[in-house]
């Protein structure tokens, strides 16, 4: 199976709360990442998390880490339309390929946005 | 914030020929550049990891001799995608590193958009 996982579609009404899911496999993980791709566009880092922490909280984005259960969550509060996106999860292990740390993505997820 | 750019963002070629795009990181040095190969409703896909002076390292399944990575400054890395054929019709995207700043930050590129025909 893949390494990190997320479901590919949410769709939500505006104003309420978004909770994108995230599951990864190496528990050795340094950190995990949010980004944000709008459409044509490349990918925008919204927040990360170090695997020492459980949660950050950034303005309306809240990142919950479960490392027992190794789930990643983005959560965002009052959801806007501006917010539509496809939002990667990507984990970094502390291994290093080609003399480079590089984060695995997972398929990313779809967030529809609906008045 | 850290700008990378990509250029061109969207170009169309004719199956055969050679299509080179640009990544510039614009107000930082980046001595580590990465491609990505983006597939339509999928996640990027690494491609190599570009190192400035030296030779990129590929991921497996990659053809070094279809893709070609220069990365001979700081600021600048290119891909050649040469003998383009349809199934090379993708989104690449490129990221880099900031020498000096932060190693867990990663910054994109806004990605190119290759059509060969």
């Amino acid at each position: 199976g893949e390494d990190v996982e997320q479901s590919l579609f949410l769709s939500v009404r505006e104003g309420d709360s978004s909770v994108i899911n995230c599951t990864y496999t190496d528990s050795s993980s340094t950190y995990l990442y949010w980004y944000k791709q709008e459409p044509g566009a490349g990918l925008q880092l919204l927040t990360y998390i170090f695997s020492n922490m459980d949660m950050k909280q950034d303005q309306r984005l809240t990142v919950l880490l479960n490392k027992k259960d190794k789930h990643l969550s983005l959560r965002i509060a009052d959801t806007q339309t501006g917010d539509s996106a496809i939002y990667f999860c990507a984990e970094r292990l502390p291994v290093a390929s080609g003399g480079s740390y590089i984060p695995t993505f997972g398929r990313g997820t779809s967030l529809i946005v609906h008045p | 914030g850290a700008v990378v750019s990509q250029h061109p963002s969207w170009v169309i070629c004719k199956s055969g020929t050679s299509v080179k795009i640009e990544c510039r990181s614009l107000d930082f040095q980046a001595t580590t550049m990465f491609w990505y190969r983006q597939f339509p409703k999928q996640s990027l896909m690494l491609m190599a990891t570009s190192n400035e002076g030296s030779k990129a390292t590929y991921e497996q399944g990659v053809e070094k001799d279809k893709f070609l990575i220069n990365h001979a400054s700081l600021t600048l890395s290119t891909l050649t995608v040469t003998s383009a054929h349809p199934e090379d019709s993708s989104f690449y995207i490129c990221s880099a590193r900031d020498s000096w700043g932060r190693t867990y930050e990663q910054y994109f590129g806004p990605g190119t958009r290759l059509t060969v025909t």
